[in-house]
């Protein structure tokens, strides 16, 4: 593909809503990072995928935030029973690269933005 | 735990400048560092990569580098442009990682006419 995609562009939720994002990889692309951007701070990480294992879920800032990437190519962000905490822009990034070989260098998506009201 | 710092927080500048952005981290065991533009509303648009092998990259009117041992880059921009303006952001990457970034806050650049 031409690069990475996310959608909804923009979402607006109710606190205790449940909210489904999702990241379309650029194809062939084995990596797949999500970040979490508040308003005026850079990204910080949430988890990472190699195929379709989740190596590291480190980030991600409660169990009401799960991750999935079934068949190693689109993923799904899933946050449960919103906050106002979670209000963000939450970006996705794919690499070619795996462990060992290359720069790693990852190409991001737009961002979805979430707002929980 | 790596952290990354970026001064300054917010730059204004005219036309025609030329201007450095700085960058520091805690921990020297990087594996490359990056520097990206954000634009509003939009993704992140990486601008140069320097393994930590390198001392610098350059790109057009940018020019980054690398002091591994002292932790600190930066990004020199050259004749700056009003199209310069957004937020730069800085950001690391392990040694023993997978290729996960450590990111600074950044710095909002204004360039007006």
């Amino acid at each position: 593909g031409a690069g990475v995609s996310q959608s909804p562009r923009y979402k607006v939720a109710k606190r205790g809503q449940d909210v489904a994002l999702r990241c379309d990889p650029i194809s062939g692309h084995v990596s797949l990072f999500w970040y979490q951007q508040a308003l005026g701070q850079g990204p910080e990480f949430l988890t990472y995928f190699q195929n379709e294992a989740q190596l590291d879920k480190s980030g991600l800032p409660s169990d009401r935030f799960f991750a999935e990437r079934p068949e190693g190519s689109v993923s799904t962000l899933k946050i449960q029973r919103t906050q106002q905490e979670d209000s963000a822009v939450y970006l996705c990034a794919s690499s070619q690269t795996t462990w060992g070989k290359g720069t790693y260098e990852q190409y991001f998506g737009p961002g979805t933005r979430l707002t929980v009201t | 735990k790596q952290e990354v710092t970026q001064i300054p927080a917010a730059l204004s500048v005219p036309e025609g400048e030329n201007l450095v952005l700085n960058c520091s981290f805690t921990d020297s065991a990087i594996y490359n560092l990056q520097w990206f533009r954000q634009d509003p509303g939009k993704g992140l648009t990486s601008l140069l990569l320097i393994q930590s092998s390198q001392r610098e990259q350059t790109s057009g009117r940018l020019n980054a580098s690398l002091d591994k041992s002292s932790g600190r880059s930066t990004l020199y921009i050259a004749a700056s442009q009003p199209g310069d303006s957004a937020t730069y952001l800085c950001a690391v990457r392990r040694g023993t990682s997978y290729g996960k970034l450590t990111f600074g806050q950044g710095t909002i650049l204004t360039v007006h006419p």
